[in-house]
């Protein structure tokens, strides 16, 4: 059975930080890895995809990388920014299912 | 487009009462999730739909749950009789198309269910 597990569950940093967030994954039999951002009293958006075939993938200030065979990925947010702030959330997809198995996410808190 | 609107946004029902969640999908979407969330057990997934047809209802807890799609854009989740411990955030989400081939999913912003 698949277990997706975040670290850490929460995080506090001034402003202007680099960060990393980790998601590790017990299955490597996954065919994508997406992060997602769920802010307060709202429902999660999409941030990045990696496809299992890939090694990363950068959007502005975030980038993710894939290690599959090690099942991890990190989520590496370049400058934070107080909006940033938000619980981010991975999900690994495994094959020939469009069933998402989300991890517990990490809350972030980035202070001005 | 709207995104995925979901309703009602918050409810409060006393055991033993039937709750009716509605989700309208992204139009031209043709998959369809129902998930729910709580803090103890974060996101779960009870049931996705493509092209209308149930696929995966294996994350429906019992027989309570129900959940319909009449139409390709309209979906219902049904819960009968309620019960506290089915207080939770259910969220609805579409996609293009399947999810394995990389298609992004689009959540809606939930439907917070407090039985009392």
């Amino acid at each position: 059975k698949q277990e997706v597990t975040q670290i850490p569950a929460a995080l506090s940093v001034p402003e202007g930080e680099n960060l990393v967030l980790n998601c590790s994954f017990t299955d490597s039999a996954i065919y994508n890895l997406q992060w997602f951002r769920q802010d307060p009293g709202k429902g999660l958006t999409s941030l990045l995809l990696i496809q299992s075939s890939q090694r990363e993938q950068t959007s502005g200030r975030l980038n993710a990388s894939l290690d599959k065979s090690s099942g991890r990925s990190t989520l590496y947010i370049a400058a934070s920014q107080p909006g940033d702030s938000a619980t981010y959330l991975c999900a690994v997809n495994a094959y020939n299912t469009d069933k998402l198995i989300f991890g517990t996410g990490t809350r972030l808190q980035v202070f001005p | 487009d709207a995104g995925v609107i979901q309703s009602p946004r918050h409810e409060v029902t006393e055991m033993g009462q039937e709750v009716t969640l509605r989700c309208k999908l992204i139009s031209g979407h043709n998959s369809l999730f129902w998930y729910r969330q709580t803090m103890m057990r974060g996101l779960e997934l009870l049931i996705y739909f493509n092209n209308n047809v149930p696929i995966d209802d294996s994350g429906m807890p019992e027989d309570r749950f129900s959940a319909k799609m009449p139409n390709a854009s309209f979906s219902t989740l049904k819960i009968q009789p309620s019960e506290p411990r089915d207080s939770a955030v259910y969220f609805c989400a579409s996609s293009l198309n399947r999810v394995d081939s990389g298609n992004t999913i689009y959540f809606g912003e939930g439907s917070w269910l407090t039985v009392v």
